[in-house]
């Protein structure tokens, strides 16, 4: 079974800040990893999707990458903002409803 | 629709009554998901539809629980008998599947469940 690790498990940053978000898995048979943002009792909203023949993705101050053979993609965040604060998931996709998430990071910018 | 709808949002029942939670897919996705979220704990599957073929119901917690999914779109969770150990945010997912060239999933905004 798929386990998955996000390191660190609660981020806090003064607004501005670069920062970068790991996420680890075990099984390397991946057809994508997606990284999700939630918000406080809210759904999961989709950032970047990696597919398994990419290295990265980017969407504005967002960019992914994704190192397959060593079970490894990190998240990327430039000049973040108070606006950033949510937990970010990792989930990498080894086939149909085989989504597995990771724990997540708490990310808190300070103003 | 543009993206996938939970309806109600917020659902406070009493002990002991039945609830049905809605999620209406994105149009043309054959894939359908349902978690549920416990407070400050992951994402936990609870079943899975994918076209006309038999749903994966392998992570539904007890037999109060079941879901169906009407002409390969809309689909309803039911709990009966609700439990207080049942409050969550259920979410609902859908994607476009298609086995070799999957597609990201989409969330709906979930439906925060309170048995009281």
């Amino acid at each position: 079974k798929q386990e998955v690790t996000q390191i660190p498990a609660a981020l806090s940053v003064p607004e501005g800040e670069n920062l970068v978000l790991n996420c680890s898995f075990t099984d390397s048979a991946i057809y994508n990893l997606q990284w999700f943002r939630q918000d406080p009792g809210k759904g999961l909203t989709s950032l970047l999707l990696i597919q398994s023949s990419q290295r990265e993705q980017t969407s504005g101050r967002l960019n992914a990458s994704l190192d397959k053979s060593s079970g490894r993609s990190t998240l990327y965040i430039a000049a973040s903002q108070p606006g950033d604060s949510a937990t970010y998931l990792c989930a990498p996709e080894t086939g149909a409803n085989n989504l597995f998430f990771g724990t997540g990071t708490r990310l808190t910018v300070i103003p | 629709g543009a993206g996938v709808s939970q309806s109600p949002s917020n659902k406070v029942t009493e002990k002991g009554k039945d609830v049905e939670l809605r999620c209406d897919p994105i149009s043309g996705h054959t894939a359908l998901y349902w978690y549920r979220q416990s407070l400050g704990q992951g994402l936990e599957f609870l079943i899975y539809f994918q076209g006309n073929s038999a749903p994966d119901k392998s992570g539904l917690p007890s037999d109060r629980f079941s879901a169906e999914r009407t002409g390969g779109s809309v689909s309803t969770l039911t709990i009966q008998r609700t439990q207080q150990e049942d409050s969550a945010v259920y979410l609902c997912a859908s994607s476009l599947w298609t086995g070799l060239n999957p597609y990201g999933y989409t969330f709906g905004s979930g439906t925060r469940l309170t048995v009281v």
